[in-house]
């Protein structure tokens, strides 16, 4: 099964700040990469996939880059509404494995 | 509105059974994968397996392989997990998922769900 590990487990920061969240992977998925959102007692949210596509009607300040093994998360102003879990999620081959979450707190 | 919803969660014992439904509205359930995943509490999420679309393919995490089942009856716009076997680990909720393309989760249901428990 493919290993997907995310750095850092938990953050800290303020409404406006550029945040980014790391992925990677044990071995090559290509662009096979989904981020998603999830928020306390609710179901996930795709954000990005693909590597780098923005779901329709996800706001332009989340953008997703890598391939191969190493991928990123960057939210460019963060807002109130982005405080929540993201995870990553390889679809390259089965088990589609998840990484562990990182979560975006308020500092 | 596209919509899936979850439902038959509830409590069990270890070493019982439990089937959970899941009904897709609002898209034509016939052209898509549907992928069941699922959270344990305080934890992250796991993958636990999809079904191509007329169900001939499926596919499932090595941790539920031989206990769990994943099935659907496209007349009724429903997709199963036969879940059985059941042990403490397998507490959690449950969600479906549209599978775009077999490969990306992009409508989820609410979830429902399963506590194994005596």
């Amino acid at each position: 099964d493919i290993q997907m590990t995310q750095s850092p487990s938990s953050l800290s920061a303020s409404v406006g700040d550029r945040v980014t969240i790391t992925c990677r992977a044990s071995q090559s998925i290509s662009s096979y990469l989904n981020w998603y959102q999830q928020k306390p007692g609710k179901a996930p949210k795709l954000l990005i996939y693909a590597a780098s596509t923005l779901q329709s009607g996800v706001p332009s300040t989340f953008s997703g880059s890598g391939s191969g093994t190493d991928f990123t998360l960057s939210i460019s102003s963060l807002q109130p509404e982005d405080f929540a879990t993201y995870y990553c999620q390889q679809s390259y081959s089965t088990p589609r494995t998840f990484g562990q979450g990182t979560k975006v707190e308020i500092k | 509105e596209v919509q899936l919803e979850e439902s038959g969660g509830g409590l069990v014992q270890p070493g019982g059974s439990l089937r959970l439904s899941c009904v897709g509205s609002g898209f034509t359930f016939t052209k898509y994968y549907i992928s069941w995943v699922r959270q344990a509490p305080g934890k992250g999420l796991e993958w636990v397996g999809n079904i191509n679309q007329d169900g001939s393919e499926k596919t499932y995490v090595d941790s539920v392989k031989g206990r769990f089942t994943i099935s659907r009856d496209n007349a009724k716009n429903s997709l199963y997990l036969q879940m059985n076997s059941l042990r403490a680990e397998d507490t959690a909720v449950y969600y479906c998922a549209r599978d775009v393309s077999s490969r990306v989760a992009d409508v989820w249901g609410q979830g429902t769900t399963v506590t194994v428990s005596s």
